[in-house]
């Protein structure tokens, strides 16, 4: 079975600075997908970034980007002049090729950005 | 992106009495559903997967008699509680697959609290 790993329960950031947050996976398979989901207090999950492990090319979304290391079974996030509005819970979650089947999720990091 | 409702978003229940939760992809069919429980300050914990027009596939150590999971049509999912009790004050949350797109898309969330 795929596991998610987030080492870091709580991060915290300077407005308009940068933050990596980290993650680590487990996997026997070759294809599959990454994904990053925000959820703010309101709870509502909101994905912001999505990597497929065939594709070398690390994926980006505006501020956000990701650090795909394949063989290292690792992937980060990192989120450039970071804004108020990005404190929230992240979440990596893994999602082998089928469609079908759920995400696995990380235990998650909660981003704090000071003023 | 697609629109997934869920209602209530809310929900008070005495002990005992059943509760009934809809998920409802609004832009987009859904063949598959998935049905994950969040306790406070935690990552999501799959409890069903939902196949339209089939059974659900529970995960290990989720009572499918107590948490009735009905997928009968291509938009709408529903998860009953049934005979709740405290211990099942929880935040429901589902999310919709939508296969041209190969995203799912998450629900609003629902919060359930047993008196």
């Amino acid at each position: 079975a795929q596991t998610v790993t987030q080492s870091q329960p709580e991060m915290s950031v300077q407005e308009a600075e940068t933050v990596t947050l980290s993650c680590t996976y487990d996997t026997s398979e070759s294809d599959y997908y990454l994904f990053w989901y925000k959820q703010p207090p309101s709870r509502q999950m909101i994905l912001v970034i999505r990597q497929e492990a065939y594709k070398q090319q690390n994926a980006t979304e505006n501020r956000f980007s990701v650090n795909f290391q394949k063989a290292a079974k690792s992937f980060s996030l990192k989120i450039s002049d970071s804004q108020l509005g990005d404190a929230a819970m992240y979440f990596c979650a893994y999602r082998s090729p089928s469609g079908n089947t759920p995400l696995v999720f990380g235990k998650g990091t909660r981003l704090s950005v000071i003023a | 992106g697609a629109v997934v409702s869920q209602h209530p978003s809310r929900v008070i229940c005495k002990s005992g009495t059943s509760v009934k939760i809809e998920c409802r992809s609004l832009d987009f069919q859904a063949t598959t559903m998935f049905w994950y429980r969040q306790f406070p300050k935690q990552s999501l914990m799959l409890m069903a997967t939902s196949n339209e027009g089939s059974k659900a596939t529970y995960e290990q150590g989720v009572e499918k008699d107590k948490f009735l999971i009905n997928h009968a049509s291509l938009t709408l999912s529903t998860l009953t509680v049934t005979s709740a009790h405290p211990e099942d004050s929880s935040f429901y949350i589902c999310s919709a697959r939508d296969s041209p797109l190969d995203e799912q898309f998450f629900g609003p969330g629902t919060r359930l609290t047993v008196l």
